[in-house]
């Protein structure tokens, strides 16, 4: 079995500040991808990113930056100089690729994000 | 434009009454999935189909139902829906299964009485 563990329900920062959202996950397959998905308030599912097992890169897209650690089975998402607009719900999600053709994804339980101006 | 649509947007119906909610794409993606929200549980997968007729189900399948005639549609249905069904829901199709990101609808909010 697999699990997504975001253990910050909700968090709340002031304009300008960095943020990181934690994800923790588990699973028994060798190669497997992990993902962020964002929820604005409008409600949409919008892709971020996402992450092979076997690729531990470190990933950075403007404000975004994303380290994945194996050893400790994190995929964390940071984000520099919070503006209001990334405010949202921030979800990880995990699928496993051992299997040929199967796509059983499991996600986390979110992370409410409030960027206050 | 690329994208996956779902209707209707918000649906009230009471307990027991059938109901549809429809899901289709127009990316050729061969992966569709459907997906429930609730609060303080994230999004919990329904059902997942890999190609047309192959489906399979996801972590709470209990009381839903899929088709997969065509590619592009991929319909939900409640036989008999309960207020335990009341939930936020959203399709989402893929072009390489695990590896791809999913394309999301924008979501049927569903309440049953």
């Amino acid at each position: 079995a697999q699990k997504v563990t975001q253990a910050q329900t909700e968090i709340s920062v002031v304009e300008k500040e960095d943020v990181t959202l934690d994800c923790v996950y588990e699973t028994r397959d060798t190669t497997y991808y992990l993902f962020w998905y964002k929820q604005p308030p409008s409600g949409e599912l919008v892709f971020l990113i996402r992450r092979n097992s076997f690729d531990e890169q470190n990933e950075i897209s403007g404000r975004y930056s994303w380290n994945f650690q194996k050893s400790t089975s994190s995929f964390n998402f940071t984000i520099t100089a919070s503006q209001v607009v990334d405010s949202a719900v921030y979800f990880c999600a995990l699928t496993p690729g051992d299997s040929g053709g199967y796509q059983k994804v499991t996600f986390g339980t979110g992370t409410k994000l409030q960027v206050i101006p | 434009e690329a994208q996956v649509t779902q209707n209707p947007r918000y649906l009230i119906t009471v307990t027991g009454k059938k109901l549809t909610v429809t899901c289709s794409q127009n990316m050729n993606h061969e992966y569709m999935s459907w997906y429930r929200q609730d609060p303080g549980l994230g999004l919990r997968q329904i059902y997942y189909s890999m190609n047309v007729e192959v489906t399979d189900k996801g972590d709470v399948p209990e009381g839903y139902k899929v088709s997969r005639k065509e590619k592009r549609n991929f319909p939900l249905i409640l036989e008999s829906p309960s207020p335990n069904q009341t939930s936020l829901y959203f399709c989402a199709s893929s072009s390489h299964g695990k590896k791809s990101p999913l394309h999301f609808g924008n979501g049927t909010r569903l309440t049953v009485t």
